[in-house]
């Protein structure tokens, strides 16, 4: 299993491009998160979504919009890039039953900068 | 609302002493409580948990937490550092009841193992 993957690795970006930031997981995996991660502030949750076809705001919503459409996909996007969006962003999977119920399992994260 | 806090930004210890890095957190209701690792430019690893019973719990590495109810924290320990534990590590919290599963993370706290 190839667990959580996140495409593009690093992507740079100029003020006002648009882009969209590709999590798949193949886990059978219930539940998706996206997070920024910047320094001295931890993970801060953008959205998540506990099924196919279903999102929802966490902490940090603005700017930023997702879509799953596929229960293997979590997809992130941004309408209108701005620097205050340069940071680290990792996605993660958890199931909703089983042993493994309250383990996220995590992406390898995505460097965005925007100039 | 949940919170995590990790009062140290970096805790520095020799290879074969024991280390803690502590957490405190504030929850409504009854606290789940994790640990995870960051090894550089990689995602997040989880460590271990504690949901309910026993206050010490093991998890990955050797490594274990004792969770106070009292005191609110749930400190990260192990009895003898190797140097490659050093890394980055957060603690997260979610309240039991929390519809979405979500987690909100400290700040991270920068290990540093020196043989």
């Amino acid at each position: 299993n190839a667990g959580v993957t996140q495409t593009p690795k690093f992507r740079v970006l100029k003020t006002g491009q648009s882009m969209t930031l590709l999590c798949a997981q193949d886990m059978n995996h219930e539940y998706m998160y996206w997070y920024r991660q910047d320094p001295g502030m931890g993970l801060r949750l953008i959205h998540y979504s506990v099924g196919e076809g279903t999102t929802a705001k966490g902490e940090v919503p603005d700017g930023y919009n997702v879509s799953r459409l596929k229960k293997q996909n979590f997809l992130l996007g941004l309408e209108s890039a701005a620097p205050s969006q340069t940071s680290v962003y990792f996605c993660a999977s958890k199931p909703a039953r089983g042993p493994r119920i309250y383990e996220q399992y995590f992406g390898p994260g995505t460097r965005l900068t925007v100039t | 609302a949940q919170s995590v806090a990790q009062p140290e930004d970096q805790v520095n210890v020799a290879e074969g002493n024991p280390l803690t890095v502590k957490c405190t957190y504030s929850v409504s209701g009854n606290p789940y409580l994790f640990w995870y690792v960051q090894y550089p430019n990689r995602g997040l690893q989880f460590l271990l948990k504690y949901i309910t019973g026993d206050n010490l719990v093991k998890g990955s590495y050797g490594f274990e937490a004792e969770f106070n109810k009292s005191q609110t924290s749930f400190h990260l320990k192990k009895p003898s550092a190797l140097v490659s534990d050093s890394a980055l590590y957060f603690c997260a919290v979610r309240e039991s009841d929390n519809a979405g599963n979500m987690l909100t993370f400290g700040g991270g706290t920068r290990l540093m193992v020196k043989p």
